[in-house]
């Protein structure tokens, strides 16, 4: 198996720009996580998804962010619009539900200029 | 809110010293503790991880010890190698999969 996989893996976009990042989760995980990480919060828990169904967005810092899971092979994390302070790595982590190893993507690195 | 407190924030130690990393937690519904080791430009990846029933769990030069009471866990990493410059988060996940991290520990292996 491939990983988890994102893409894109560096997005710079100017300031009030739709950015949309797209997770592949490893085939047959039923759970899928959404991370921002920065040098000032570390990895924080933006939105996770149980076969497909949203659990806990509460960490979705504004309306501006919005996440999908239409299928159980990919997801979109959408910032409209962006601003530079959502600059960060976004990372997408896949796993089994009933707590197992998480798998973690390359991440995308977001600059909003 | 941070529902994982670690420390420290960085920590530097010479070749073949002992590193420790703690973390605090306060949710009582956590009942899985891994440990995550992330190397510039690459995503987090599980290092150990260690669940309430047991107080310690060793995995070659690294160990977990767990205080279920006080609910505080720690990484130690006996031998540090330069190899092991990294950053190193402490996460606790529920049954339903939620996981939080800590803020992580950038540590830096002087040779």
């Amino acid at each position: 198996d491939a990983g988890v996989i994102q893409s894109p893996r560096h997005e710079v976009t100017e300031m009030g720009q739709e950015v949309t990042l797209r997770c592949k989760p490893i085939s047959g995980h039923n759970s899928l996580f959404w991370y921002r990480q920065t040098m000032m919060r570390g990895l924080e828990l933006l939105i996770y998804f149980n076969n497909n169904v949203p659990i806990d967005d509460s960490g979705m810092p504004e309306d501006r962010f919005s996440a999908k899971m239409p299928n159980a092979s990919f997801s979109t994390l959408k910032i409209q619009p962006s601003e530079p302070r959502d600059s960060a790595v976004y990372f997408c982590a896949s796993s089994l539900v009933g707590n197992t190893e998480a798998f973690f993507g390359q991440g995308t690195r977001l600059t909003v200029v | 809110q941070q529902q994982v407190k670690q420390s420290p924030q960085s920590l530097i130690v010479q070749k073949g010293g002992i590193s420790i990393i703690n973390c605090a937690y306060e949710n009582t519904a956590f009942d899985y503790f891994p440990w995550y080791q992330q190397f510039p430009g690459k995503g987090p990846a599980l290092l150990i991880a260690i669940r309430p029933d047991v107080s310690e769990k060793k995995e070659g030069r690294f160990t977990i010890s767990f205080n279920k009471s006080a609910k505080q866990f720690s990484l130690h990493i006996m031998d540090s190698q330069p190899g092991d410059s990294a950053t190193y988060f402490c996460a606790a996940s529920n049954n339903n999969n939620d996981m939080r991290f800590g803020a992580g520990t950038r540590l830096t292996v002087k040779p």
